[in-house]
């Protein structure tokens, strides 16, 4: 049974880079054609997919934090990793790494997702 | 990019109920239209993907619909374990949530 689980820092300071790892267990990152992506939720608030990537490095992101988010792929570790940089309080949010539902070779909603991770940014 | 709209934004029902969620797209986005359903302190969880196909395991009573730029989420008969927070997803271009659906016991 497929398992992800995020790790990182659980407080980040303003300005600095917020840096996450989801490791997948259970199964291959590299084993199947998938993007695997990041979604965060602020406290009390709603979704917000940051991106997403291919095992061969191919990425994408939502356009309003593009200029700010790193995402990478590491298939020797079965793992795949966030940086956004130059955090600031509106970053606080539970973040969650997802993989989607394949269906026919297209990607629909994501349907195995880790437990999230909480990460605060203060000084 | 591509905004998706839902309403209400919060919702009484009752158990038995039937309810109905829409989501709108601002531009069409065929049948890629996912939803999910989220209970305090937990990752969402996968309804219904592509519109109007039921997620593995998922009860039937809950159902969607609807193509373009216009979806609906519906379920049946309101148990307890439903009462939670619904989004709908676009998977059309770059990902897009909803802002989501709360849905209280009256």
């Amino acid at each position: 049974q497929l398992q992800l689980q995020e790790s990182g820092p659980g407080l980040v300071k303003p300005s600095e880079t917020l840096s996450l790892t989801c490791t997948v267990s259970g199964g291959s990152i590299s084993s199947s054609s998938y993007y695997w992506g990041w979604i965060r939720q602020p406290p009390g608030k709603g979704l917000e997919w940051i991106g997403s990537i291919y095992y061969s490095g191919s990425t994408y992101y939502n356009p309003s934090l593009k200029s700010r988010v790193t995402i990478s792929v590491d298939t020797s570790k079965n793992q795949f990793s966030l940086k956004l940089s130059s955090v600031t309080a509106a970053d606080t949010a539970v973040y969650y790494c997802a993989r989607p539902l394949a269906v026919a070779g297209t990607d629909y909603g994501m349907d195995v997702w880790g437990q999230g991770t909480t990460v605060t940014v203060s000084s | 990019d591509i905004q998706m709209t839902q309403s209400p934004s919060s919702l009484s029902a009752s158990v038995g109920d039937r309810v109905t969620i829409t989501c709108r797209a601002s531009q069409s986005i065929s049948s890629y239209l996912n939803w999910y359903q989220q209970k305090p302190g937990k990752a969402p969880k996968l309804l219904i993907y592509a519109a109007s196909s039921l997620q593995s395991g998922v009860p039937s009573r809950f159902s969607g619909s609807g193509s373009g730029t216009d979806f609906t989420l519906t379920i049946s008969s309101l148990q307890p374990e439903d009462f939670a927070t619904y989004y709908c997803q676009q998977s059309y271009s770059t990902l897009a949530f909803g802002q989501g659906t709360r849905l209280e016991i009256k």
